[in-house]
This record gives structure tokens, sequence and C-alpha cells, in this order.
């Protein structure tokens, strides 16, 4: 069953913790990319990888880190340093490494920080 | 700076009516146009995608959208809206084949049966 796995779909941190989301996919997609969803403000940006051991960081960063040393995986560290962190959190992928051609999406984790 | 604009943010409409979502853009030049949906408890996915030729663009489920280039628009339509169309829809933008996708804010669509 090909697709993009995300986990956990819930997710609960303490204030001052570090916690990592895991993105998982076997569509042998070249890319992937890390989105924060909130209320009312679209979908955006924060990192994203075109191939194994390279990324890049989009609109909102800070706070946020990635690795990408398997195609398959593009998981996202969440640390301390980022301000408000609760929020939903999608992982997408494309088949080539230019995001212009359609995007598959994971169904989502959704954190909060108690 | 660049944009994406959907200019209605929770739309509320009975079966069977007809639906326009807006959708206006900010860039110059040539751009490729999105609409994404997201279902109740579903993940993300394309309705429909222009990159270039005939400016009208149908997609799943009934949905069509049209780009006119000289509005810098991409409005969604459906003649006849159903239950099942509840969802978040989001319009998006991307400039050329080496830029990221632009998000618009999305609009919740609220069909009432």
């Amino acid at each position: 069953d090909g697709g993009i796995t995300q986990s956990p779909k819930y997710l609960f941190r303490k204030e001052g913790q570090n916690v990592t989301l895991s993105c998982e996919q076997n569509l042998n997609h070249d890319a992937m990319y890390w989105y924060r969803q909130d209320p009312g403000q679209g979908l955006r940006l924060i990192y994203y990888s075109q191939i194994v051991n390279d990324f890049q960081k989009g609109d909102i960063a800070e706070g946020y880190s990635v690795s990408r040393e398997k195609k398959e995986s593009f998981p996202l560290t969440v640390t301390s340093a980022q301000k408000n962190p609760t929020a939903f959190y999608l992982c997408a992928t494309t088949l080539g490494q230019i995001m212009n051609t359609e995007a598959f999406f994971g169904q989502g984790t959704r954190l909060t920080v108690v | 700076a660049q944009s994406v604009s959907q200019h209605n943010h929770h739309v509320i409409l009975s079966e069977a009516a007809s639906l326009e979502l807006g959708c206006n853009y900010s860039y110059g030049g040539t751009v490729n146009l999105f609409w994404y949906v997201q279902y109740p408890g579903q993940h993300l996915q394309l309705l429909l995608k222009y990159f270039s030729g005939d400016p009208l663009v149908k997609g799943i489920k009934g949905f069509e959208a049209e780009f006119i280039k000289s509005k810098f628009s991409f409005n969604l339509r459906k003649p006849s809206v159903q239950w099942s169309d509840t969802a978040e829809y989001f319009c998006a933008v991307s400039r050329n084949r080496d830029d990221k996708i632009i998000f618009g804010k999305g609009t919740r669509l609220h069909i009432l049966p």
C-alpha cells in the first residue's frame, strides 16, 4: 500500500522539550517537504529536501531541524526554540525535485504543547 | 511580496447550490495553479491543476476551475454541490519550474443537507 506515513497522529509535549515527528514514504519520490498548518493561515513551508543528504529552509524554519539520511525518511524535530509549536504538521512529497508537480500529503501530526 | 489570496474564509451553502471559490495571485509571468482539498479527517489531496493549454480545467468530483490571466485568477466552481463536498479548499501557485508552491489561507466549505 503506497503512500506517506506520518506518526504519531497526536503528540503532546511539555514546554522546553524537543520532539521529533516522523515522515516515511514508499512512493520512491525524490523530494519531501514539511508544512505547518494553522487555522486561517493556510500551509507554510518549514523545510524541504530535494535529494538525500540535502535540505533547504522554507519560510518558517526557525526553531525546527530536519535530516534526510534516507530517501524514504524526512523527520522533523521541533526544538524548544520554536516559540509557538502547537500546530498541525503535514509532510508532503513530489515525484521530481521540484514542487510545481502534484504534491502528495500525509495525514498529519497534531502537536500540542502543554 | 508574492501571495495567494482566497477571498472567502468560510462558505455555507445548501445542497444543490452552485459554488464559486475565488483565488487571486500576485505573481507575474508564467504560473502553475492548483486547488487542493482536505476532507474532514483525511489528508490533503489534489483537486485539479493548470500548467498550460485550455484555461478551463476539469478536476475530480465535478469540480472545474478557470484560469483568467488578465485577472490573475483561478476560481474554483461546481454547478451543484453535495453534502460530501464539505471540506477545506486551498488554492496554490508556483511561479516557475524551480519554485516552491505558495498556498492560500484556505476556504472552509460547509454544505447543509
